[in-house]
């Protein structure tokens, strides 16, 4: 059983520029959360979503998007990249709305330089 | 404001031994307590959660040990062994806050042998 599974492993871009996480979520779930992990410090959570709505957001600027498919998989965009960016991006699936359950993948490493 | 405070940041024990991490929280409205274990290059995966109606739960070589009175918990991790090196994060979480997971700092943890 697959869990679940984020691309790319590791992204190194420019500041100012834009950039996309995706997620495939483990089978059965179909909520999926994004959180993002500097160096050294926990996670902190960015939004939520389910059925292709944002149902939560964290304490984060517009320049922090997402969607999320009629499969439930899920992107994470983030627009004028600063160095601050920099960080592990983790997406964690679970089921159902409000459970807490949540499965994390092993993140996409975001190096901005 | 960091609703979830976890000390140490670091710990060292030798194998055999007791691995004792806390965390403290604020937000009364938290009625769930996880624990997770995150190893290098991976996400966190859960270890043991426990709710506030008990003062304490044993899976195997990990307790939690809850107080809801002074608003902390904590893990204890007996017999330690050098396979249990990881960075060991506490979390809380609520229906208030929609589920989402508010994170400590992190407890790095070297089991030395």
């Amino acid at each position: 059983d697959a869990g679940v599974t984020q691309s790319p492993t590791h992204l190194i871009k420019t500041r100012g520029q834009q950039v996309t996480l995706r997620c495939s979520p483990k089978s059965g779930h179909d909520t999926v959360s994004w959180y993002q992990q500097a160096l050294g410090q926990g996670p902190q959570f960015i939004f939520q979503y389910y059925e292709e709505e944002e149902r939560q957001r964290g304490n984060f600027p517009d320049r922090f998007s997402g969607h999320q498919f009629p499969n439930y998989s899920s992107e994470l965009n983030v627009n004028a990249l600063l160095l601050g960016d920099s960080a592990l991006y983790l997406c964690a699936s679970s089921w159902p709305l409000g459970g807490y359950g949540y499965t994390f993948g092993s993140g996409t490493r975001l190096t901005v330089v | 404001q960091q609703q979830v405070k976890q000390s140490p940041q670091s710990l060292i024990v030798q194998k055999g031994g007791i691995s004792i991490i806390n965390c403290a929280y604020e937000n009364t409205a938290f009625d769930y307590f996880p624990w997770y274990q995150q190893f290098p290059g991976k996400g966190p995966a859960l270890l043991i959660a426990i709710r506030p109606d008990v003062s304490e739960k044993k899976e195997g070589r990990f307790t939690i040990s809850f107080n809801k009175s002074a608003k902390q918990f904590s893990l204890h991790i007996m017999d330690s062994q050098p396979g249990d090196s990881a960075t060991y994060f506490c979390a809380a979480s609520g229906e208030t806050s929609g589920s989402r997971l508010t994170f400590g700092e992190g407890t790095q943890l070297t089991v030395n042998p």
